[in-house]
């Protein structure tokens, strides 16, 4: 089953900070995040495992709430770089689980 | 540098035509993946392959075929392409449960 992405799409300036949500229906086993940029191949940011862990890459990082099998990605200080589509994916517990990708969040940053 | 390189980026194939898209990576990995992507609908797994030929559908086989004769070399196959089969193509490799590599992607047109 596909995750569930929100908001549906960001626009802020240069600088501010953003929260991007990805939540189940299903207990999860891992999230993980990708950053599609316009025009180009979707670049792996980071994995989240149960077990409720926070990463963190450059000024983003996420956090796994397995209990409410809910992760989110914080971007701090943004950059125009972070401009692009954000997709989480999930694993299920469970023999066999695949990747399952949400239908991803446009992330504008303006100067 | 990993590279999953995709043979066409654009292609346009008539109603019933059999269409083949191939994809190789350079990295050994054991796990190839074919996604496609579409407005709105995000990144949805068509088949996926854990070794050579070895294949499992994903959310969406229906009108697919794939084959892995080789490690490195990962097929879809469209036996006869409808023009609901327009979209962009993604594969993906990985060497565990972890990060995708992904393949600059194969816009398809079904006319």
């Amino acid at each position: 089953q596909q995750p569930v992405q929100s908001p549906q799409a960001v626009i802020l300036r240069e600088g501010e900070d953003a929260v991007i949500n990805c939540s189940s229906s299903k207990a999860l086993y891992s999230v993980h995040w990708y950053r599609q940029k316009h025009g180009e191949a979707p670049v792996f940011l980071m994995i989240l495992l149960k077990g409720g862990e926070q990463k963190g890459h450059e000024k983003i990082s996420a956090s796994f709430n397995e209990k409410k099998q809910q992760s989110s990605l914080y971007l701090t200080a943004s950059q125009l770089s972070y401009s692009g589509t954000y997709f989480c994916g999930t694993k299920t517990t469970g023999a066999n689980s695949k990747l399952t990708f949400g239908k991803g969040i446009t992330l504008s940053v303006r100067p | 540098d990993v590279k999953v390189t995709q043979s066409s980026r654009y292609l346009v194939k008539r109603t019933g035509e059999k269409v083949f898209l191939e994809c190789v990576q350079d990295m050994d990995h054991e796990n190839m993946f074919w996604y496609r992507q579409d407005p709105g609908l995000g990144l949805r797994l068509i088949y996926f392959s854990y070794d050579v030929k070895m294949k499992e559908k994903g959310d969406i086989p229906e009108g697919y075929s794939v084959s892995r004769e080789k490690k490195e070399r990962f097929s879809l196959i469209l036996e006869s392409a409808s023009t609901n089969q327009t979209s962009m193509y993604l594969c993906a490799s990985s060497l565990n449960a972890g990060e995708l590599f992904f393949g600059e992607g194969s816009r398809l047109t079904v006319l």
